[in-house]
């Protein structure tokens, strides 16, 4: 089992407010960062750092970090974020990077 | 722009050999280290370990010793992953990821991604 621990299904209606957790000791000390993964195509970084988007992916995306837990919110949800996140930190030790199990987000 | 594009899919046999091509543009390729990411068929995402590209020294994850070498031609920009002795379970799609730190060296993350090379093993 992964050292960050995510859920593995959510849900959100379209329009609404969704967010994705990761939990993991290692959170305390590093940031994570959030990846989207739609079928068939590779994962793309959405959220890095404190609360940082790369070029052209929409504001909507946000994250923030509490203890040990990293949430990557989706604000007004669109039928193209339906998608499976990942958020990947360091392990225990922090000389690795490791990924969470990753969430499958339906829009509904 | 920032680019890694990947060779193309192999149907391999067991206990043959796969050689994955990651090649690098729009950056310095010796300043960003590259990582290697496993994804089984319906999975999600396994960090394998990565390369100091300007060093030339691996790093691997738990799990990918032995049977797995990172390896780079800088004068073409490009990462290598070789699996040698190819079981059924190693049947999964590889990434390449570059790897980049903020300003403190402390925190790190992936991008861009390769679009990804699918290895097939099956007799």
């Amino acid at each position: 089992s992964s050292e960050l621990t995510q859920d593995p299904a959510v849900s959100v209606a379209l329009g609404q407010t969704v967010r994705i957790t990761c939990q993991g000791d290692s959170l305390r000390s590093y940031y994570a960062s959030w990846y989207q993964q739609k079928p068939g195509q590779a994962p793309v970084l959405v959220i890095y750092g404190k609360n940082n988007r790369p070029s052209g992916i929409p504001d909507r995306f946000s994250g923030s970090s509490s203890g040990n837990t990293a949430s990557l919110t989706i604000t007004g949800a669109q039928a193209e974020d339906e998608a499976d996140y990942y958020c990947n930190s360091r392990d225990s030790s922090g000389n690795h990077p490791v990924f969470g199990g990753g969430t499958k987000l339906t829009v509904l | 722009q920032v680019q890694l594009v990947q060779s193309g899919s192999e149907l391999k046999k067991p206990g043959a050999s796969v050689k994955v091509s990651c090649k690098a543009s729009g950056y310095t390729f010796t300043s960003y280290a590259m990582n290697w990411v496993r994804q089984a068929p319906g999975q999600g995402l396994e960090w394998m370990g990565w390369i100091n590209t300007n060093t030339g020294n691996p790093t691997y994850a738990q799990g990918f010793t032995g049977r797995f070498v990172f390896s780079l031609d800088t004068s073409v920009s490009t990462a290598y992953l070789q699996i040698s002795s190819l079981k059924a379970e190693d049947t999964a799609v590889y990434y390449c990821a570059r790897d980049v730190f903020d300003s403190s060296g402390y925190h790190n993350w992936f991008d861009p991604w390769g679009q990804g090379t699918l290895v097939t093993v099956s007799s």
